[in-house]
């Protein structure tokens, strides 16, 4: 079975630092996506990044980048200088085939003051 | 732009009684669009998806079905509730870009 698993159910981090999230993923696909999406009290889903799993290079959006290990099927998310707008549940997915999604079960990151 | 649509955005019914719920996209053509179900303190749980007016594919057996009677509507129905359908219900969509797109959602209270 393809799965996502996060095992950080809870996280926090001091405004301005450095924190990273872990994600691994189970999958016999050679050709996948990866995402980090954040939900925000509001509870609405933001993309976060994304990763082609074709591509070597790391992603990286602003604070945010993914160390993506193809072979350790690991995806994790670090936030440099964490913001209180930072604090969210955050979800890492992957998209074996063409449609279907696979969501991990999220990690609750408090950023404190 | 494209915008996503859900309503209501907070629904309680009793056990036993029917449910519908709807999404509909703008500003794009033939998307992809799914329901998903978040229970409190869980990840999200893919529950249908479409790829085209019609088409339904499901992926937890269960008391809800989904219909999509346009291009760009999506709908999740129940003909009698249960405790455990209670949750936050989502919509989202995408096309041949692979990240998805959410709605606001909708808060499903059964008692």
């Amino acid at each position: 079975a393809q799965t996502v698993t996060q095992s950080q159910p809870e996280m926090s981090v001091q405004e301005a630092e450095t924190v990273t999230l872990s994600c691994t993923y189970d999958t016999s696909e050679s050709n996948y996506y990866l995402f980090w999406y954040k939900q925000p009290p509001s509870r609405q889903m933001i993309l976060v990044i994304r990763q082609e799993a074709y591509k070597q290079q790391n992603a990286t959006e602003n604070r945010f980048s993914v160390n993506f290990q193809k072979a350790a099927k690991s995806f994790s998310l670090k936030i440099s200088d964490s913001q209180l707008g930072d604090t969210a549940m955050y979800f890492c997915a992957f998209r074996p085939g063409t449609y279907k999604y696979i969501f991990g079960t999220g990690t609750r990151l408090k950023v404190l003051a | 732009s494209q915008t996503i649509h859900q309503w209501p955005a907070t629904l309680v019914q009793p056990v036993g009684s029917p449910l519908s719920l709807e999404c509909t996209v703008e500003g794009t053509s033939n998307p992809n669009l799914y329901w998903y179900r978040q229970a409190a303190g869980r990840g999200l749980q893919l529950l249908f998806y479409s790829v085209g007016i019609g088409q339904i594919s499901s992926e937890v057996p269960q008391n809800l079905s989904a219909s999509r009677p346009q291009d760009r509507q999506f709908i999740l129905s129940s003909k009698k509730l249960l405790l455990s359908d209670s949750g936050f219900y989502l919509c989202a969509w995408n096309l041949q870009d692979y990240e998805q797109f959410f709605g606001p959602g909708t808060r499903l209270t059964v008692l």
